[in-house]
């Protein structure tokens, strides 16, 4: 029972380069997001994704991009990598956006951006 | 807009012993649910316990209970019979129980707890 992975792990890449964090999760929930923690803080909402084929953004989406795939995986993409997006990225999946849905989160993805 | 706010960044426990985490938040809301997630070093993200705000009687999963006071919108976290495998950053979490911006989880800054053998 697998819940929700992330890969890569871990990821160094120099400004301008651009990657895509994968997301996938086997509990057959429709809600999907990207948050992100830097250090010293809780994690903040980059996009999220109420439903298979539709996205959203969330508190801080600028320099990301979003696709869902289907509905099981979601992926994060950052066109033209900055300093600024160091940090942990954490994928997460619920059943829906209601209140009440608890969020379940995968290990993370500590990107670092030199 | 809501926001989190734990004012102990650390705290410190001796094994066996209770501790209790503070958390204070503010929100406009009358219907919301409030969460304690635990991250050990290996990063994860894992649910201690949720209390939902329109419920009176606190929450509480094992040795871990809550101290709800919806008008003082206090939600402090305490641990029973600590143990060392406690020791971790513990955030605690406010959501909207309407549906707005996906219903994100507003987080606090995160309190690191340390339990000494």
């Amino acid at each position: 029972n697998a819940g929700v992975t992330q890969t890569p792990k871990f990821q160094v890449l120099k400004t301008g380069q651009s990657m895509t964090l994968q997301c996938a999760q086997d509990m057959n929930h429709n809600s999907m997001y990207w948050y992100r923690q830097d250090p010293g803080m809780g994690l903040r909402l980059i996009y999220y994704s109420a439903s298979e084929g539709t996205t959203d953004k969330g508190e801080v989406p600028n320099g990301y991009n979003v696709s869902r795939l289907n509905k099981r995986e979601f992926s994060l993409r950052l066109e033209s990598a900055a300093p600024s997006q160091t940090s942990v990225y954490f994928c997460a999946s619920s059943v829906g956006t209601s209140g009440a849905d608890t969020q379940y989160f995968g290990p993370g993805t500590r990107l670092t951006v030199l | 807009a809501q926001t989190v706010t734990q004012s102990q960044p650390e705290m410190s426990v001796q094994e066996a012993e209770t501790v209790t985490l503070s958390c204070t938040y503010d929100t406009s809301e009358s219907d919301y649910y409030l969460f304690w997630y635990k991250q050990p070093p290996s990063r994860q993200m894992i649910l201690v316990i949720r209390q939902e705000a329109y419920k009176q009687q606190n929450a509480t999963e094992n040795r871990f209970s809550v101290n709800f006071q919806k008008a003082a919108k206090s939600f402090s976290l305490k641990i029973s019979d600590s143990q060392l495998g406690d020791a971790a950053m513990y955030f605690c979490a406010y959501r909207s129980a309407f549906n707005n911006a996906g219903n994100m989880l507003t987080f606090g800054g995160g309190t690191r707890l340390m339990v000494k053998p």
